[in-house]
């Protein structure tokens, strides 16, 4: 079946500019994951859905980020005003169930966001 | 501080050669452990995962191991392949009923050569 998608897979933006990044997750799964991944750096978690509830925003690195999932299915990360210093591969993931411990989360192939 | 720490931060070795990548937590409580294959410009994929009670767990070529009392695991690679080139990740989920749990370590970056 279809695993995660995203898109665009590359975006090259100017300073300043806003920009939309989209995350289509594997139907069915129930929690959805933001992470922002840096040239030779780890993954950076941004925000987390589950369901219904209220996303966990914690890892947001300023109110330039949001994010929003409709449907309980697609998810669109937004980054306002964009600097140089958010260039990033920006990676979702999503899972089955969040309650089970085991589940493991399936990564999208990421969109690569450069800021000139 | 980063609670998952990995080494070494890179590693080179030929085609056909034994590799064992490291990973120490302080992770707690504990709930699993996974370790994840991130291929160039791909997103990672799950490897192995393995829980407090589980010591070892294979997954063909790739072995992982966990001491759950030193709180430290191993991914030890047989008989390497050009194709095994990658970062690898390890993550450690904290035993927790709400919120994210998920503690990322940055990653060894194995390069397999002819």
């Amino acid at each position: 079946g279809a695993g995660v998608s995203q898109s665009p897979s590359n975006k090259v933006t100017e300073k300043g500019k806003d920009v939309e990044l989209r995350c289509d997750p594997i139907s069915g799964h129930t929690a959805l994951y933001w992470y922002r991944q840096s040239l030779g750096q780890g993954l950076e978690f941004l925000i987390y859905f589950q369901g219904n509830s209220a996303p966990d925003k914690s890892g947001l690195p300023s109110d330039r980020f949001s994010a929003e999932r409709t449907g309980g299915s697609v998810s669109t990360l937004t980054i306002q005003r964009t600097q140089q210093e958010d260039s990033a591969v920006y990676l979702c993931a999503s899972r089955l169930e969040a309650g089970q411990y085991y589940n493991e989360q399936f990564f999208g192939p990421g969109t690569r966001l450069t800021v000139l | 501080k980063n609670q998952v720490e990995q080494s070494p931060q890179s590693l080179i070795i030929l085609e056909g050669k034994n590799c064992t990548l490291q990973c120490n937590y302080t992770v707690s409580p504990f709930s699993n452990l996974r370790w994840y294959k991130q291929d160039t410009g791909r997103g990672p994929v799950s490897l192995t995962i393995m829980t407090f009670s589980e010591n070892t767990k294979s997954n063909g070529r790739y072995t992982a191991t966990l001491d759950a009392d030193t709180k430290q695991s191993s991914l030890h690679i047989t008989a390497s392949q050009l194709s095994d080139s990658a970062s690898y990740i390890c993550v450690v989920r904290a035993n927790s009923n709400s919120g994210y749990a998920l503690n990322f370590g940055k990653g060894t970056s194995l390069l397999v050569t002819p």
